[in-house]
């Protein structure tokens, strides 16, 4: 199956520093990429959608100047904590979909970050 | 995009297959059925897909009913390194342009013993 590659994998910062996340699209060129986050023992929640050269789509309640979204080339997203606090600590997974993936339409995902903010 | 009903837990012995239901009672004609699952501390894998047909592939088989309003994932041979958290997910398939994009619900709770 298609890899999706996040890094870093585990992520300790202090309060009001910047932390950014990568995803990237091992062997596939993905056209879109979804970013989730996910509390303690509760189920993924998508914070944004972006599409390659164009600006992310955001859910209802996720601030975009909080959390930047950066997809610029068909394999590579980038997710940029801004300013963070200590009630952003969660695990972070991004999400790609194959640019062609016709009937298959099938999202891949990586192994997450888990960001800790002191 | 279509809701679904899962069972919030079950348990399976180690070697026997696991089958886990699931509804979606209000699926439309161009929705499939994906399985996902989740190792804990882990990003959600694919399992499978499918429309209407049953579906095998090396993992699990997926069985539709044929008003395709449930379906039922098996993992025929059950192992301990199956104990996951397992998503069915109704999703329009093709690319339409717009991004269509997985939403999770809360998912099975697959414990395999010994």
């Amino acid at each position: 199956g298609a890899v999706v590659s996040q890094h870093p994998s585990r992520v300790i910062c202090k309060s009001g520093t910047s932390v950014k996340i990568e995803c990237r699209s091992l062997d596939f060129q993905a056209t879109t990429m979804f970013w989730y986050r996910q509390f303690p023992k509760k189920s993924l929640m998508l914070m944004a959608t972006s599409n390659e050269g164009s600006k992310a789509t955001y859910e209802q309640g996720v601030e975009k100047d909080k959390f930047l979204i950066n997809h610029a080339s068909l394999t590579l997203s980038t997710l940029t904590v801004t300013s963070a606090h200590p009630e952003d600590s969660s695990f972070y997974i991004c999400s790609a979909r194959e640019k062609w993936g016709g009937t298959k339409n099938i999202q891949y995902f990586g192994a997450g970050t888990r960001l800790s903010v002191l | 995009d279509a809701k679904t009903t899962q069972p919030p837990s079950m348990d399976c012995a180690e070697g026997r297959a696991a089958n886990l239901p699931c509804n979606h009672s209000t699926i439309s004609g161009n929705e499939y059925v994906y399985w996902y699952r989740q190792i804990h501390s882990q990003g959600p894998q694919y399992i499978i897909h499918g429309l209407k047909n049953n579906e095998t592939n090396e993992m699990a088989s997926l069985i539709i009913t044929e008003d395709r309003k449930s379906s039922t994932l098996i993992l025929p041979h059950a192992t301990l390194r199956d104990t996951a958290v397992y998503y069915c997910i109704v999703r329009v398939a093709a690319n339409t342009g717009t991004a269509s994009k997985l939403t999770f619900g809360t998912g099975t709770r697959l414990q395999v013993t010994l």
